[in-house]
């Protein structure tokens, strides 16, 4: 059983550009989540597709913005980085959208905008 | 809205030692709790997941306890070692308005962990 893998693991990006981050989620799971998480600072939750629908989104601008394939493969995009979105971008998949399932994390990509 | 509080922030024990770390969580209407472990840089490893029903999950030298009713939970930690160094965290997933799953994780702060030998 694969787990949850993300792409790239290290990124640098200037302030202004865009950047699509990648996450296949672990066999199985149809629920992706994103999160950012700030050095020092608990995750925070970006949004979550379930079934290839945003089902779910935390308080973060629409320049942040994401996909779910058919495969449950998840991408997630930021448009006109700003030097505050340098962090670590956590990609979680779950079994199901409702209730009771815990959350698969991937190892994050560190995006480091300059 | 619910906010996850993590106690202490930072804890430095020696080898052998049993500790606890401590969470809590404002709003009970959960649908469960989930405690993660996280290295240096890296992704979360999730430890161990208690449904909103239960009131304790073990694995190996890890217990977690879970109050809903008070909004708590604990981890308990027995015979520590140098490798259980890691920042610890937990994750609750709250009930939507409405009563639907939400899927959001609210997470602590942390609680980074250092075992000396």
């Amino acid at each position: 059983e694969t787990g949850v893998t993300q792409s790239p693991t290290h990124l640098i990006k200037t302030r202004g550009q865009q950047v699509t981050l990648r996450c296949s989620s672990q066999s199985g799971h149809n629920t992706v989540s994103w999160y950012q998480q700030a050095l020092g600072q608990g995750p925070q939750f970006i949004f979550q597709y379930y079934r290839e629908e945003e089902n779910g989104r935390g308080n973060f601008p629409p320049r942040f913005s994401g996909l779910q394939f058919p495969n449950y493969s998840s991408e997630l995009n930021v448009n006109a980085l700003e030097l505050d979105d340098s962090a670590l971008y956590l990609c979680a998949s779950s079994a199901g959208g409702e209730r009771g399932y815990g959350y698969t994390f991937g190892s994050g990509t560190r995006l480091t905008v300059v | 809205k619910q906010e996850v509080t993590q106690i202490p922030a930072a804890l430095s024990v020696p080898e052998g030692e049993n500790l606890v770390l401590n969470c809590s969580f404002t709003d009970s209407a959960i649908y469960n709790l989930q405690w993660f472990r996280q290295d240096p840089g890296k992704g979360l490893t999730s430890l161990l997941l208690i449904q909103s029903s239960q009131r304790e999950q073990t694995s190996g030298r890890l217990n977690a306890s879970l109050d809903k009713s008070s909004g708590r939970s604990t981890l308990y930690i027995a015979a520590s070692q140098p490798g259980d160094s890691a920042t610890y965290l937990c994750a609750v997933r709250s009930v939507r308005a409405g009563g639907t799953s939400y899927g959001k994780l609210t997470f602590g702060q942390g609680t980074i962990l250092t075992v000396h030998p």
